[in-house]
This record gives structure tokens, sequence and C-alpha cells, in this order.
């Protein structure tokens, strides 16, 4: 399934620098997410965009940031990240944002802070 | 929360056995999704459930829903080693356009050839 593509699939960074985490999906779909999952925790949602219009930013740090040009891709912006950060960061999109909509996730970017 | 809750959270079976994970959730919810997560890769969607629903089938897959339990079973029949995954329900809690999914931490599924 390589419907929706994330890169890098794995990144080491330091506190201090900035990186950025891409997103594209080839399926079509108006609604995107970026979803963090860490070790033993649920899947835990940060945003979702509708029609690249931002609905849902759930309590996430300001050292995320999301961005959505169109309705095909996807960042999220990284700056002064805490070592709790390190994380899988999983992307996922769905045909529209209404009830009932299965998500496609990508194969998620590992991201490990030092 | 209104997470789902996976039991068990570890499942160790023999290839040809079934294989049941549970689910428990709190509140209302629209739909029920479960998802399979093979290491290293994201996930996929296997069977969605919607609230009126009471079984749903899938090849292999079997999907109950109990909501007056608030409670859905995933069966796997006739386990193959491939199907060692990682695997997530999904609640869908969601109102007006506002649609979003709460995933519980899972049940690992480790089928031995």
């Amino acid at each position: 399934e390589t419907g929706v593509t994330q890169t890098p699939r794995h990144l080491v960074m330091g506190m201090t620098n900035k990186k950025s985490l891409k997103c594209e999906q080839h399926l079509g779909h108006n609604a995107m997410y970026w979803y963090k999952q860490s070790a033993k925790k649920p899947l835990e949602l940060m945003f979702v965009y509708n029609f690249k219009e931002q609905t849902e930013n759930n309590s996430v740090p300001s050292r995320f940031s999301p961005e959505c040009p169109n309705s095909s891709h996807l960042f999220l912006h990284l700056h002064t990240l805490q070592p709790e950060d390190s994380a899988l960061y999983l992307c996922a999109s769905s045909q529209d944002p209404g009830t009932g909509q299965p998500q496609h996730f990508g194969d998620g970017t590992r991201l490990s802070i030092l | 929360s209104q997470q789902g809750e996976e039991d068990p959270q570890a499942l160790s079976i023999q290839e040809g056995e079934n294989a049941t994970m549970n689910c428990s959730y709190k509140t209302s919810i629209n739909n029920l999704q479960w998802y399979r997560q093979n290491s290293g890769r994201g996930l996929v969607h296997l069977i969605l459930i919607r609230s009126n629903e009471r079984e749903k089938h899938s090849g292999r897959l079997r999907v109950t829903l109990d909501t007056s339990k608030k409670s859905s079973s995933l069966l796997i029949t006739a386990s193959r080693a491939a199907d060692t995954a990682s695997y997530f329900c999904a609640t869908d809690h969601s109102g007006g356009s506002n649609y979003k999914l709460t995933f519980g931490k899972g049940t690992l599924l480790t089928v031995n050839p």
C-alpha cells in the first residue's frame, strides 16, 4: 500500500535542530491527519486537516507546527523538541471528513531526539 | 477517556488456531473500526462495523459489536504466521463534521508456525 507516503522514514535530531516531516497522499482524499505513536501508549491524534483547513489541534505543544498547502500534502515542522517527543509519527488520510471513513496510513517517520 | 481498550495485551497461538481479541469502550459510538499494524509499518484498515450492526465478516475476519455492553470482538480464523501483528480497535465518537478516531493500545498477536 503506497497510497500515503511519508519521508523521511527515520530522523535523528538534536533538541536545537529544526526539521520537517513530509506526508503525501495519492488517493484523492480530502482529510489528512497527524498522529503520534509512543511505546505502550494509545495512538494520539495531533492535528486534523479537512480541505486544507485545520479543524483540530489536540493540545499539541507549539514546537510542532503543521502545514497543509493542498489536500495532497501535509507537513509537520519541528523545532526545539524534547526527548519525550521521540516516537513514531504517522500520517493518515480519509476520503472525506465525515463519519464512517476508514483512514489510510503511511509507514511513519521514526523520530529520535538526542 | 473515550478510547477503546483491547484485551488481551498480547496473544500467542499456533498456526491454524483461531485468535480472538476484544475491545471495550466507554461512550456511545457511530462506528468501530479494526486496524492491523505490522512491525515498522503504518496501520492498515481491516473492517468497519456501524453502531446499528451486530456482526460483520471479511474473509477470515469476523467482527461483532454489542453496544449494550460497549464491546467488540475480532476473530481471526485459521491463523497464519503472516497474521502476526498488532491489532487496534478505533472508535468513532464524532459529532457534526468533526470526524476523528480514538485508538486503543492494541493487542500484539504472535502466530507461531
